[in-house]
Parts: structure tokens; C-alpha cells; sequence
């Protein structure tokens, strides 16, 4: 069975600092990751994927995650954060077999002035 | 074009009560997911569509719980006998997944529809 988790269920940073949201992933076989992010009041979506190609992914609004097999991790960062950034971000995992998603409990990001 | 939409957006209920939820993917995808949030917790897979057929329906709490969907397009969630811990936001998301074809594909979101159970 797979699983997620995100170590911090809320993480705190200024404007202008780096910001890095953990996530480490269970799974028996080579699993597909994401990055989701909910902003108040709306529907999650889609950060940035690994499929299996380059182990570090660029995604939207200058957000990256390194996939790295050897700790089982897909950690998220952003060299330098925004108030707009201020939002919960979600970490899944789906197998090969179908896209159904494993998604861990969620990091709140708070960004402060 | 038009994303997943999903009503009520918001749903409250008397216990005991049944109560049936909406989406509407986005069109041409074979691929439906329900999921659900509740306060505090990451979202916890219900049940999964590929047409109008569920292969996985796993993730269903109870047998309160059923869905269906009809013309390999609307979908909706039915809950009878409502209990409170019920009380979730019901997030339903498509794909373009299909048939045979391994995952990895990116799942559209709808906005939700909060159930509240009093």
C-alpha cells in the first residue's frame, strides 16, 4: 500500500525566504508524484508531476521538487517566497497501475510581511 | 473550456437524512474520481470511475455510500442515512486516463461541495 507523508502540518516564512515543504512517499513500486495546491475557497490544482523523466520538475509560479529515490522523497521549494503563495499544499503518490491518488495530510503555508 | 463543476457547492443535512451530490467532468474525459476532506485530513479516495464503470470502489466508507455515473459524463454520490461524521467537503476530479494505459495523468479538480451534518 502506498503512503504520504508531510512532515509540519503548517510551516511559516517570510516574503523573500525560501520556502520547503517535505514530503516523503511509500510505495512497492516506482510511484508517479505530485504537488497539489488549494487556495482558499477553490478546487486543488496541479503544481508539478514526476513521471519518471528528470528527477528535478519545474512546475508553476516558480515552484520545483527534486525526486530523490534513495531518502523516498519529493520535497517542494521556492527560492523566495510571495504572499500569494499563502495557500495548503498537498502531496500525492499514484501507482502505474491507475492515476488514483494517495495524497498526504497537507501543509499549511503561511506568509507573513 | 469548462472545468469539473460539482453541486450543491454547499449541502447542510439532517442526520438520518439521504443527500446526493454532483459532478460534471470536463468533457471527453474517461476518467472520474471521488474524494473526500474532511477538516484537517488529507483528501481520502472514494471511488473511481473509467467510463461508467468502477473498477475501484475501495475506498467507499460504508454501504451508505454508492455512486454512479451515466453516459460516460455526469456522476453523482449518494449518501443515505446521513451521519455526522459525514460532514466533509466531497471533491470530484476527471482525467483524460484511459482504458489499459498506465496513470500519471493530471487530475482536474472541481470546487467541492461541503456536506454538513447537524
Amino acid at each position: 500500500a502506498q503512503s504520504v507523508t508531510q512532515l509540519g502540518s503548517h510551516v511559516s516564512v517570510s516574503e523573500g525566504a525560501l520556502v520547503l515543504l517535505r514530503c516523503n512517499y511509500s510505495s512497492s513500486v516506482p510511484p508517479y508524484l505530485f504537488w497539489y495546491v488549494q487556495y482558499p475557497n477553490q478546487g486543488l490544482q496541479l503544481l508539478l508531476k514526476y513521471t519518471s523523466a528528470a528527477t528535478l520538475v519545474k512546475g508553476i509560479n516558480g515552484f520545483e521538487a527534486e525526486f530523490k529515490k534513495s531518502e523516498t522523497s519529493f520535497h517542494l521549494t521556492k527560492p523566495s517566497a510571495h504572499m500569494r503563495d499563502a495557500a495548503e499544499y498537498f502531496c500525492a503518490v499514484s501507482d502505474r497501475g491507475y492515476s488514483t491518488l494517495t495524497f498526504g495530510k497537507g501543509t499549511m503555508l503561511l506568509v507573513s510581511p | 473550456g469548462a472545468g469539473v463543476s460539482q453541486s450543491p457547492s454547499n449541502k447542510v443535512t439532517e442526520k438520518g437524512k439521504d443527500v446526493e451530490l454532483r459532478c460534471d467532468p470536463i468533457s471527453g474525459h474517461t476518467a472520474l474520481y471521488w474524494y473526500r476532506q474532511r477538516l484537517g485530513q488529507g483528501l481520502e479516495f472514494l471511488i473511481y470511475f473509467q467510463g461508467n464503470s468502477a473498477p475501484d470502489k475501495s475506498g467507499l466508507p460504508s454501504d451508505r455510500f454508492s455512486a454512479e455515473r451515466t453516459g460516460e459524463s455526469v456522476s453523482t454520490l449518494t449518501i443515505q442515512r446521513t451521519q455526522q461524521e459525514d460532514s466533509a467537503v466531497y471533491l470530484c476530479a476527471s482525467s483524460e486516463e484511459g482504458r489499459g494505459l498506465a496513470g500519471g495523468y493530471e487530475q482536474y479538480f472541481g470546487p467541492g461541495t461541503r456536506l454538513t451534518v447537524t
